[in-house]
Parts: structure tokens; C-alpha cells; sequence
């Protein structure tokens, strides 16, 4: 069983589209993470939540609307899709908020690419 | 606000060679390091983590890292790689409850 899936895992998208990535987490953890990665490999955090609660929101823009209708789900929607938001994204949860040992367990990532 | 420094962008090695990747850290505090490694590919999987103890860690494929809270860094070592230990290599730092911090990887290309 994977513990922590996304879908799609890849996705091919026209500018100005709105798109949504899923992630599901069945490792029972409170907290669930997006991180893009750009093409040079640079992981940076977008959004956490911990227990369906937004708990950090980096600068990223508005387009970007994370929704976790229960702790196991963590969705990302997208908006108005730009060229700059071809990137994979990474889902991920841990334990707690950081949790007691601040390690993070990844999703297999979503390749978009916007044409 | 906690950052990471990674030294190297790319290493070539041929196998057997022996690896040590640089990794630092900015932060006065109390911190947990990570070394992740993700194969092309795939997602990213933990190799090895330090949180307090023996400044020496020992993970999984005959990884292994030092912390030296001296100089700030959190160095990834091998003995001996192999062209299954091509993959890119991200040390990351979580300082009090914050999330993981990542450097922006070292890609390591093994040939045989």
C-alpha cells in the first residue's frame, strides 16, 4: 500500500487552465505538506496543514488554493495556470506539526507541465 | 530563519570511489538534520537523520553523515558508492517545531 499517493502523476495543461492534484496520506498523520520542485531540483514548501488547518502559507500566489477536507486529504488547486507553475509537486505528511522527528514522508510527486 | 547550504550542485564519481557531500546550516539553535536522496524518477525517501546523541549517524546503503555543531554541517559520507547510488541528495534542517528546510541538492552521477 502506498502511504502517501497523488494523482495525477502527470498532467499536461494549456496557460490560463485550472487543474487540481490530489494527495492521500493513510499513514494516520496529523499534518500534510505541498512542496514544488523546479527544474533545477530546488524544493520549496507552499502550504502545510495540520488537521485540516492552514498552518503555513509561503509566498506563493493566490492562484494557489490548497483544500484538506479531512487530515488524510490534502488537495491543490490551481488557477489561471502559468507557464512559471510547470514544476513536480510534492505532497507529504508527518506525524505533527513538524513532528516530534521532523521527518517527512513523500508522496511520488505530480509533473505538471503548462503549454 | 533556518537555511541550508549545499556545497556541490554536481558530483561525478566513478564507482567505488569514495563520497562526501558538504552540507551547512544557519541556525544558533537546537536542530534535527535529514539527508534525503531521490532517484530519477522517484520520490524522495529518508537516508538518514540526526536528532541528538552520537554526532554520527549511520543510514541505510552504507550512508553515513557527522554533525559537527562546531562548523554547522551535517557532511554525507560513503565509502565506497555504487552506479545504484546515482540519485540528486538534499540535506535539509527543522529547528523547535518548523518545518524541513531544504538545500537545493547535489546531484550525484556514478559511472561504472
Amino acid at each position: 500500500d502506498t502511504a502517501v499517493s497523488q494523482t495525477p502523476k502527470y498532467l499536461v495543461t494549456q496557460m490560463g487552465n485550472d487543474k487540481s492534484i490530489k494527495c492521500e496520506q493513510n499513514l494516520g498523520h496529523d499534518t500534510m505538506y505541498w512542496y514544488k520542485q523546479d527544474s533545477k531540483k530546488f524544493l520549496k514548501i507552499m502550504f502545510s496543514y495540520n488537521n485540516k488547518e492552514l498552518i503555513i502559507n509561503e509566498t506563493v500566489p493566490n492562484r494557489f488554493s490548497p483544500k484538506s477536507p479531512d487530515k488524510a486529504h490534502l488537495n491543490l488547486h490551481i488557477n489561471s495556470l502559468e507557464l512559471g507553475d510547470s514544476a513536480v509537486y510534492f505532497c507529504a505528511s508527518s506525524p505533527l506539526a513538524g513532528g516530534n522527528t521532523g521527518e517527512l514522508f513523500f508522496g511520488e510527486g505530480s509533473r505538471l507541465t503548462v503549454l | 530563519a533556518q537555511s541550508v547550504s549545499q556545497h556541490n550542485h554536481h558530483v561525478i564519481l566513478s564507482e567505488a570511489a569514495s563520497l562526501e557531500l558538504g552540507c551547512n546550516y544557519s541556525y544558533g539553535g537546537t536542530v534535527n538534520l535529514f539527508w534525503y536522496v531521490q532517484y530519477p524518477g522517484q520520490h524522495l525517501q529518508l537516508l538518514l537523520k540526526y536528532f541528538s546523541g552520537d554526532p554520527l549517524v549511520k543510514g541505510i546503503k552504507g550512508f553515513e553523515a557527522e554533525f559537527i555543531k562546531s562548523k554547522f554541517s551535517f557532511n554525507l559520507r560513503k565509502p565506497s558508492v555504487q552506479w545504484s547510488d546515482t540519485a540528486e541528495y538534499f540535506c535539509a534542517v527543522r529547528s523547535g517545531y518548523s518545518t524541513l528546510t531544504f538545500g537545493k541538492g547535489t546531484m550525484l552521477l556514478v559511472s561504472p
